[in-house]
């Protein structure tokens, strides 16, 4: 099995911060990683596939990186909307990471 | 604009079978663009794939849910659906139907790697006498 490790699980920063999230496998993965932010009561809405394409819609604020066993989200400067929790997700077995809060100090 | 909406019984009592459908509108079910999948969220926990199919009835499961699941599709009424035998409390969860793109194969064979495109809203599925 293939477990994905957020980090942190949770974080608190201004607007206008920079925030990066880490997601690490425990095997390598290549590129097959997929980034998710959720809102409290709605469905995740996907951000970024294959680690680093920006899905069409979604801000240029946010961006991926990473290959192999490690991966980062990054939030350029963080607004108000983007207060939420990200998942990420690997393709070879589907599975999430445990999630990232992200949160107002 | 590719919608989807789950429906289902938000009741279901131990030892029973969980069914939900997930009717999808603003496009065709039967294309190659996309897998269909299913995904669960428990209360304030994270999100687990539980499996996915094409249009033409191929299946993947989770392997942790496997020997529980089916996922079926029906193409004249452009909906799949999940079913979910011998449930218990763990199986309490928000149950979400989503588009999957593939944008990849696994070396070597015929194995898709997706990312999950479009999310329906959600239904939540309580377990409980």
């Amino acid at each position: 099995d293939i477990q994905m490790t957020q980090s942190p699980s949770s974080l608190s920063a201004s607007v206008g911060d920079r925030v990066s999230i880490t997601c690490r496998a425990s095997q390598s993965i290549s590129r097959y990683l997929n980034w998710y932010q959720q809102k409290p009561g709605k469905a995740p809405n996907l951000l970024i596939y294959a680690a680093s394409s920006l899905q069409s819609g979604v801000p240029s604020r946010f961006s991926g990186s990473g290959s192999g066993t490690d991966f980062t989200l990054t939030i350029g400067s963080l607004q108000p909307e983007d207060f939420a929790t990200y998942y990420c997700q690997e393709s070879y077995t589907n599975t999430f990471g445990g999630g990232t809060k992200v949160g107002i100090k | 604009q590719l919608q989807l909406q789950e429906s289902g019984p938000g009741l279901v009592k131990p030892s029973e079978t969980l069914s939900l459908t997930c009717t999808v509108s603003g496009g065709s079910i039967s294309t190659s663009s996309y897998y269909w999948g299913w995904i669960r969220q428990p209360p304030g926990k994270g999100l687990e794939w539980i499996g996915s199919i094409y249009y033409s009835g191929s299946t993947y499961y989770n392997p942790s849910l496997k020997s529980r699941v089916t996922i079926s599709v029906d193409t004249s009424k452009n909906q799949f659906s999940l079913r979910l035998n011998s449930v218990t409390a763990a199986d309490t969860a928000v149950y979400y139907c989503a588009s999957l793109v593939t944008y990849s194969y696994a070396s070597g064979s015929y194995t898709p790697y997706w990312f999950f495109a479009l999310w329906g809203r959600g239904t939540l599925v309580t377990v409980s006498s």
